[in-house]
């Protein structure tokens, strides 16, 4: 089965901080998901990456995942109190739709 | 547009009782359908999943079941609740083919087994 850790398990930043959120697999990546959930919600999907080197950005936040598709990074540019909560990075496998599993998630608290 | 329901939204059972928490999808159709259980708001867990009707597939084994009776209909069950039953079951789907635009997620239903 795919497994998926997830680094740092929690961050506490400043507001108007960078921060950087790792995902890394043991084996290899075909479909790499990210998510954000608020407490006590559903999830809310962020970005997929697919192709080795990709990198893809939604406002203040860009996720990339390496050539060799074992590892991706979730960055966020300035950070605001609205962007906290749990970021989850989940993979599926070769056929689109099989089985998706998450890594542990990252709880991120912004201080105004 | 395609929508998920799941409900109840929260639920508090006794040990021993029996549950029944149900999805659906609506604007779509012959979707994967997912069962997922979070535990103290975090990683989520993989329960069950379905690429059909009648077919379910289990990731975990333990006292609960699951059964896709309609296309767009997934239903969670068990017979006798345990403690450790108590989370956060999440119903997500994706349409095959279409995994691009990511699986999409119901909004929970927070159950606590006392």
């Amino acid at each position: 089965s795919q497994e998926l850790e997830q680094s740092p398990q929690s961050l506490i930043v400043q507001e108007g901080k960078n921060l950087t959120i790792n995902c890394t697999s043991s084996k290899t990546l075909y479909g790499l998901y990210w998510y954000k959930q608020k407490y006590g919600e559903g999830l809310i999907f962020l970005m997929m990456l697919q192709k080795g080197g990709e990198e893809k950005s939604h406002e203040k936040i860009t996720a990339k995942l390496d050539e060799k598709k074992q590892q991706s990074s979730l960055h966020i540019t300035a950070s605001q109190p609205s962007h906290a909560g749990i970021y989850l990075c989940g993979a599926d496998g070769r056929t689109s739709g099989s089985r998706l599993t998450f890594g542990e998630g990252t709880q991120l608290t912004v201080n105004p | 547009s395609q929508t998920i329901h799941q409900w109840p939204a929260t639920l508090v059972q006794p040990v021993g009782s029996p549950l029944s928490l149900e999805c659906t999808v609506e604007g779509t159709s012959n979707p994967n359908l997912y069962w997922y259980r979070q535990a103290a708001g975090r990683g989520l867990q993989l329960l069950f999943y379905s690429v059909g009707i009648g077919q379910i597939s289990s990731e975990v084994p333990q006292n609960l079941s699951a059964s896709r009776p309609q296309d767009r209909q997934f239903i969670l069950s068990s017979k006798k609740l345990l403690l450790s039953d108590s989370g956060f079951y999440l119903c997500a789907w994706i349409l095959k083919g279409a995994n691009y635009y990511g699986y999409t997620f119901g909004s929970g239903t927070r159950l606590t087994v006392v």
